[in-house]
């Protein structure tokens, strides 16, 4: 069976263009978590959605948003993109939401801001 | 003072040698994730366990939750083991936006000499 696998696997972009970035989850997998990755340093919450609603949420502003969508595959946007938005973006599926549910994770998204 | 803290930041082995690294965290947890990450950026999930000690190849996780600490061994260390290992947590009883959260270390760079 395919793992996680996101799209695109490597991006660059200009300061206030936006971006889009896609997750399809493992198979049966109907929770999807999305992580940032500083250079340096662990992945940091930015949200968690289950049966296409937003279960969790990080402290991340308002120009990050995301959807799932009904096969369980899910969006992450990034509005007026700032320098600070550099990192690894990762995807991460489990069977259900919530605390305790194995999360497995994808290759991730690098994305440059220029 | 972050919430989950590993030790050490840099590890350097010989190849053959028994490695362990730790996880401390200051917070109830309901189950802790081992991740190994390797340059590139994919995650794979090691070991998540809420009690005692799992066991798998070479790979050995253990936690005392009273003692809110953890500990990832690696027993005959290989140049191929070379790669970030990180501890992350879900909080117990995390609800409304900590939700499904996972909660991560910064990281043990492990790299093992031939």
């Amino acid at each position: 069976d395919a793992g996680v696998t996101q799209s695109p696997t490597h991006l660059i972009k200009t300061r206030g263009q936006h971006v889009t970035l896609r997750c399809s989850p493992i198979s049966g997998h109907k929770s999807v978590s999305w992580y940032q990755q500083v250079l340096g340093q662990g992945p940091q919450f930015i949200f968690q959605y289950y049966e296409k609603e937003e279960r969790g949420r990080g402290n991340f502003p308002d120009r990050f948003s995301a959807r799932q969508f009904p096969n369980y595959s899910s969006e992450l946007n990034v509005n007026a993109l700032l320098l600070g938005d550099s990192a690894l973006y990762l995807c991460a599926s489990s069977i259900l939401a919530g605390a305790g549910n194995e999360q497995f994770f994808g290759p991730g998204t690098r994305l440059t801001v220029l | 003072k972050n919430e989950v803290e590993q030790s050490p930041q840099n590890l350097t082995a010989q190849e053959g040698e028994f490695i362990t690294i730790n996880c401390s965290y200051s917070v109830g947890i309901s189950a802790l994730h081992w991740l190994q990450q390797h340059p590139g950026g994919g995650i794979v999930s090691l070991f998540m366990l809420s009690s005692g000690k799992k066991k798998h190849g070479r790979l050995i996780a253990t936690i005392n939750i009273q003692e809110k600490h953890s500990s990832l061994h690696i027993t005959a260390s290989h140049p191929r083991d070379s790669a970030v290992y990180i501890c992350a947590v879900f909080r117990a009883n995390a609800g409304g936006t900590s939700y499904g959260k996972l909660t991560f270390g910064q990281g043990t760079i492990l790299t093992v000499h031939p």
